[in-house]
């Protein structure tokens, strides 16, 4: 299995500001999964993070407004750029591991807020 | 591309009914099928997973079947509890291993 915290639990940020989002797994995994929850909706994937690439983002999202870093095999940062209340959502921090099947472990999200 | 419908939407049911929620995809060349819980505001837990050669799971009071060739997965809840409320969404993994989730069905168990 894997243990995956994040930072912040929530907040809530002016339009314009930027937030940085930290996602650490306590086990090394190779690929790195961020998502975005908008109310009432599903899961919906921003981008995969490998270690030492560039991510690699869905249809819709865009490395201006959600730059993810990828340091080591156990650490990712999501940021979410000059934010307008549309950003508003739950961002969740994923990990599939290959020692675990390929299970899928969420960390505990953070809720963003925009004003 | 992978579809994935969760049918009911929302169920609200008295204590203590047996339950069955039911997932539905389109493409059957799946990698595993998981089930996760959501409680408002939080991240996702897993319940069970069923890797593509394996017909059911269980988990306590929780049986999960997977039924490839008809592209189906159904998750049985016996003897429901009030704690048992929660939203509850199908992902489905298939070669690019990237699961493609449900929109969720949200489940309330009242007293």
């Amino acid at each position: 299995s894997a243990v995956i915290s994040q930072k912040p639990s929530r907040d809530i940020c002016q339009r314009g500001t930027s937030l940085t989002i930290q996602c650490q797994v306590d086990s090394q995994v190779t690929m790195m999964f961020w998502y975005r929850q908008q109310p009432g909706q599903s899961l919906t994937l921003i981008a995969t993070a490998n270690q030492g690439s560039e991510a690699t983002y869905e249809s819709g999202f865009v490395i201006d407004k959600f730059p993810i870093s990828r340091p080591n095999l156990t650490f990712s940062t999501l940021t979410v750029s000059n934010m307008s209340p549309e950003d508003s959502s739950i961002y969740l921090c994923s990990v599939s591991p290959e020692a675990s099947y390929n299970e899928q472990f969420f960390g505990p999200g953070t809720r963003l807020t925009v004003l | 591309k992978q579809d994935v419908t969760q049918i009911p939407a929302a169920l609200s049911v008295p204590e203590g009914e047996n339950l069955v929620l039911n997932c539905s995809f389109t493409d059957s060349a799946i990698y595993n099928l998981q089930w996760f819980r959501q409680d408002p505001g939080k991240g996702l837990t897993s319940l069970l997973l069923i890797q593509s050669s394996q017909r059911e799971q269980t988990s306590g009071r929780l049986n999960a079947s997977l039924d490839k060739s008809s592209g189906r997965s159904t998750l049985y809840i016996a003897a429901s509890q009030p704690g048992d409320s929660a939203t509850y969404l199908c992902a489905v993994k298939g070669g690019s291993y990237i699961p493609t989730f449900g929109r969720g069905t949200s489940l309330i168990v009242h007293p």
